[in-house]
């Protein structure tokens, strides 16, 4: 595997259950990062880790939860999730945040579905 | 005032053109610049960094970056049909959070 690497790609989820979201990185980078695509707005951060320190959390609701075992991988724990929060999950990766040079690279993202 | 604004698409320009897309941004202590390239229904590409003021080429790419006019542009040559995508504006501001613009959304026509 190379890069960040992203699964499921598609998840279709009922407003009861709980599901996860799995990134993981493969570049050798300290910070990880959470993002919501919307249709037709600006990509939104949620959650930054750097170091495995959350250093982020951009007012997100509590029905998302990330985790951060190690620098290399990042989860997304999602639970009674509104329709509203459909969109394509993404996560990317930093050598460092607030660092000099922080070009973001990221997975393919998780198109998931509330119904 | 948005943080960061891109001109508003979409944009068509016909194949061989000069494609040229334009931001400009609000946080005056952004110190990096980004230019990312997002095909439909995929993730955002990095396609081109710049740190200085001027003019930087990579390929068919340059990225110009003006710090004084807070003002930072994308000009692709030769434009191509798989150029066509929306491209996101990313300045690293003050803290170094990057802050996506709402991209601007490119058509080469052949």
């Amino acid at each position: 595997e190379t890069g960040v690497t992203q699964t499921p790609r598609h998840l279709v989820m009922g407003m009861t259950n709980k599901k996860s979201l799995k990134c993981e990185q493969h570049l050798g980078h300290n910070a990880m990062y959470w993002y919501k695509q919307s249709a037709k707005k600006p990509l939104e951060l949620m959650f930054v880790y750097n170091f495995k320190e959350q250093t982020e959390n951009n007012s997100v609701p509590s029905r998302f939860s990330p985790e951060c075992p190690n620098s290399s991988h990042l989860f997304l724990h999602l639970h009674t999730l509104q329709p509203e929060d459909s969109a394509l999950y993404l996560c990317a990766s930093s050598q460092d945040y607030r660092g000099g040079y922080n070009e973001q690279f990221f997975g393919p993202g998780t198109r998931l579905t509330v119904l | 005032q948005k943080e960061v604004e891109q001109n508003s698409g979409p944009l068509s320009v016909p194949e061989g053109a000069i494609a040229s897309l334009n931001c400009t941004y609000s946080d005056r202590g952004s110190q990096s610049f980004f230019w990312y390239r997002q095909y439909s229904g995929k993730s955002p590409e990095l396609i081109m960094s710049i740190y200085s003021n001027g003019d930087k080429e990579d390929g068919r790419f340059t990225a110009q970056l003006n710090k004084a006019s807070q003002y930072v542009s994308l000009l692709i040559r030769d434009s191509q049909p798989s150029d066509s995508a929306t491209y996101l504006c990313a300045p690293g501001g003050s803290a170094r959070q990057l802050t996506f613009g709402s991209g601007t959304q490119l058509t080469v026509l052949p």
